[in-house]
């Protein structure tokens, strides 16, 4: 098993739709992990950063469900913007790598 | 303050070459990690160091090596360039080495002829 592995998309969904991206981790004792945008050919932005159940920030709420070894990124109303790859990205402790996943590809079509 | 900055920002080389990318991380970040990107893929792990000492390695050949100086700036070595390493090589600073919030660069693009 991949130590972070992601829904593989792409995800192309009309503008204003609700979408939600999984990633699981396998490592247990992970504490945090993040979400970063990619826009195409650019380096990864941090979006949210989640260190216990989760996180919500405007459109964007993140959820971590620890039993499942699993974080979740929902995207509401969604916007043409928001176009992208998002990344997971989970260190394997709080002194370690951090391990991204494969990413998901969204499309915002209007 | 400026951001992470990596040189140069495209690369070309021919297989059996050696190339050496820089990077200068955020004022204050002493931790500076590598990140090899394929087209279509995730950022794959190279190396993170923090005050000046390697505190990870992913599976990379020994052809890579790193090293980063007492400013916290950084190098990434690659030798015997092969077609495979042709890649977004990407730079990620952070405060400390409890890697939390990584700030990348916008990367070294080297193409293996």
């Amino acid at each position: 098993r991949k130590e972070v592995e992601q829904d593989p998309g792409p995800f192309n969904v009309p503008e204003g739709a609700t979408v939600a991206f999984n990633c699981t981790y396998s490592n247990s004792a992970s504490q945090s992990f993040f979400w970063y945008r990619q826009d195409c050919r650019k380096e990864p932005k941090l979006l949210m950063s989640v260190y216990s159940s989760g996180n919500e920030d405007g459109r964007f709420t993140a959820q971590l469900n620890r039993a499942s070894q699993y974080i979740s990124l929902l995207i509401r109303d969604s916007k043409l913007s928001d176009s992208a790859t998002y990344l997971c990205a989970v260190p394997k402790t709080s002194y370690d790598k951090v391990i991204f996943g494969p990413g998901t590809s969204l499309s915002v079509i209007p | 303050d400026a951001g992470v900055t990596q040189s140069p920002t495209h690369l070309i080389k021919t297989r059996g070459q050696q190339v050496t990318l820089r990077c200068s991380p955020i004022s204050g970040h002493k931790s500076v990690s590598w990140y090899q990107q394929v087209l279509g893929q995730g950022p794959q792990f190279i190396f993170q160091y923090y005050e000046k000492e390697e505190r990870g390695r992913g599976n990379f050949p020994d052809r890579f090596s790193a090293r980063q100086f007492p400013n916290y700036s950084s190098e990434l070595n690659v030798n015997a360039l092969l077609l495979g390493d042709s890649a977004l090589y990407l730079c990620a600073s952070s405060q400390g080495h409890l890697n939390e919030k990584l700030f990348f660069g916008s990367g070294t693009q080297l193409s293996v002829l």
